[in-house]
């Protein structure tokens, strides 16, 4: 599986739009684009995925390059609630046995 | 619907002791798997299992065995405890067809003394 660059932390203002990079350049065609979060010390939580076309869901959006070498989560309206690490994870089988997490980005949302 | 619920959350045990963590999920989730996260830390596959009856090693396996008697229930088992287990450790499962995304429990916090 490809493996992710992601920025250590990064800041966002209450209310205002935060976008989470993550670098996949390795990325190969049958690989998908996961992101998940983890809030201080609970379980990891999915938010979303992707192969090659945006998404959107309830959650956020993924936006991914026309490569795939590169995507972007977007949380439109960030709230305190969304204070997380945030992980781009590339994996390329379905339901895949080991998703590899590494540290991810810090993002502190400020009020 | 509870999704994924792990217990205990909380233990301590000295070394040399051997414990059992149960992982039980109420989606019909195929596949079961069992993480640790150190501090500062990323995740790391313990163990996983594609199906009932089956459990296979992931990253870190040494000192732990799993055992899936039950599709719905996954355990791990420390058999003699060390230092170095200590560690919170996450329960997920995921469908296993289709690329979805993980169901995580809540953790169970380890300190072996």
């Amino acid at each position: 599986d490809a493996k992710t660059t992601q920025p250590t932390s990064m800041d966002c203002a209450e209310g205002r739009a935060a976008n989470l990079p993550c670098n996949h350049s390795t990325i190969s065609g049958n690989e998908y684009v996961y992101w998940y979060r983890q809030i201080h010390s609970q379980g990891p939580q999915y938010i979303i995925h992707g192969l090659k076309n945006n998404e959107t869901n309830e959650m956020a959006s993924l936006i991914i390059t026309e490569d795939r070498k590169s995507s972007t989560l977007i949380l439109p309206h960030a709230t305190l609630r969304d204070t997380a690490v945030y992980y781009c994870i590339v994996s390329a089988r379905p339901g895949a046995n080991n998703l590899f997490f590494g540290t991810g980005t810090r993002l502190t949302v400020i009020p | 619907n509870a999704g994924v619920t792990q217990t205990p959350k909380f233990r301590v045990l000295k070394t040399g002791q051997s414990m059992t963590l149960l992982c039980a999920q109420d989606m019909n989730h195929e596949y079961m798997y069992w993480y640790r996260q150190d501090p500062g830390m990323g995740l790391r596959l313990i163990h996983y299992s594609v199906g009932e009856g089956t459990t296979a090693k992931g990253e870190v396996p040494d000192g732990y065995n799993v055992s899936r008697l039950k599709k719905q229930n996954f355990l791990l088992g420390l058999e003699s405890a060390a230092p170095s287990q200590t560690s919170v450790y996450f329960c997920a499962s995921s469908p296993g067809q289709g690329a979805r995304g993980y169901t995580f429990g809540s953790g169970t916090r380890l300190t072996v003394v």
